[in-house]
């Protein structure tokens, strides 16, 4: 039984550039969740979906951010025209409809 | 959404020795939950307190959720170099976390 699934692993951007981060749940799991984590910071919530559906994206920045988690394939944070704040690890969680959260490894962002 | 206060920032522990990190809040909880994330790892969930004046031990992991709600702690004994991580709780409101800013734990051997 696969963990959160997020890749890829490490990704460098020059700024301007897109960043593609991936997150496949874990299988049962139908809910997704991505927080971002600054170096010595906790954990920011970001945006909640569920398939097709973005049911909280209060945590997102308001311009270049956008999420999905489309019926079929992972979830999808997608970042337009990076800048060094970008910055960050990006992790991604799943949970069954009740339940805890299972992290991803996380999206180490680098932006040069 | 809910502020989280965690202290001390920077824990560096002699092996064998006991150490305690809390995590406070200005207002009611609704359920805590503690991480361990280790250098360059993600978050492990570790544990989740829910009712008022709730204790649950993991080995050497003591977790306690204030009476009024509005506290938490960790305490460990013992402590060994798996120990060595950053221990983080957060507030579990309806289905979102709110983490504090963490306690980095080191150990010397």
């Amino acid at each position: 039984n696969a963990g959160v699934m997020q890749n890829p692993r490490h990704l460098v951007r020059r700024r301007g550039q897109e960043a593609r981060l991936r997150c496949s749940p874990m299988k049962g799991h139908s809910h997704v969740y991505w927080y971002r984590q600054l170096p010595e910071e906790g954990l920011k919530f970001m945006v909640y979906l569920q398939k097709e559906n973005i049911i909280d994206e209060s945590g997102m920045p308001k311009e270049r951010f956008s999420a999905e988690f489309p019926k079929e394939g992972p979830s999808i944070l997608r970042i337009q025209q990076v800048v060094r704040g970008d910055s960050a690890a990006y992790f991604c969680a799943s949970s069954p409809p009740v339940g805890g959260y299972t992290f991803g490894s996380g999206t180490r962002l680098t932006v040069v | 959404g809910q502020q989280v206060m965690q202290i001390p920032q920077y824990q560096h522990v002699q092996e064998g020795e006991d150490f305690t990190t809390y995590c406070n809040s200005s207002t009611t909880l609704s359920n805590i939950q503690w991480y361990k994330q280790r250098p360059g790892g993600h978050p492990v969930f570790l544990i989740q307190l829910v009712k008022s004046g709730e204790v649950k031990k993991q080995k050497r992991l003591t977790f306690q959720f204030g009476e009024a709600k509005k506290n938490s702690s960790l305490h460990i004994t013992a402590t060994q170099t798996t120990d060595v991580g950053t221990y983080f709780c957060a507030d579990y409101n309806d289905y979102k976390l709110s983490f504090g800013a963490g306690t980095t734990v080191t150990v010397r051997a």
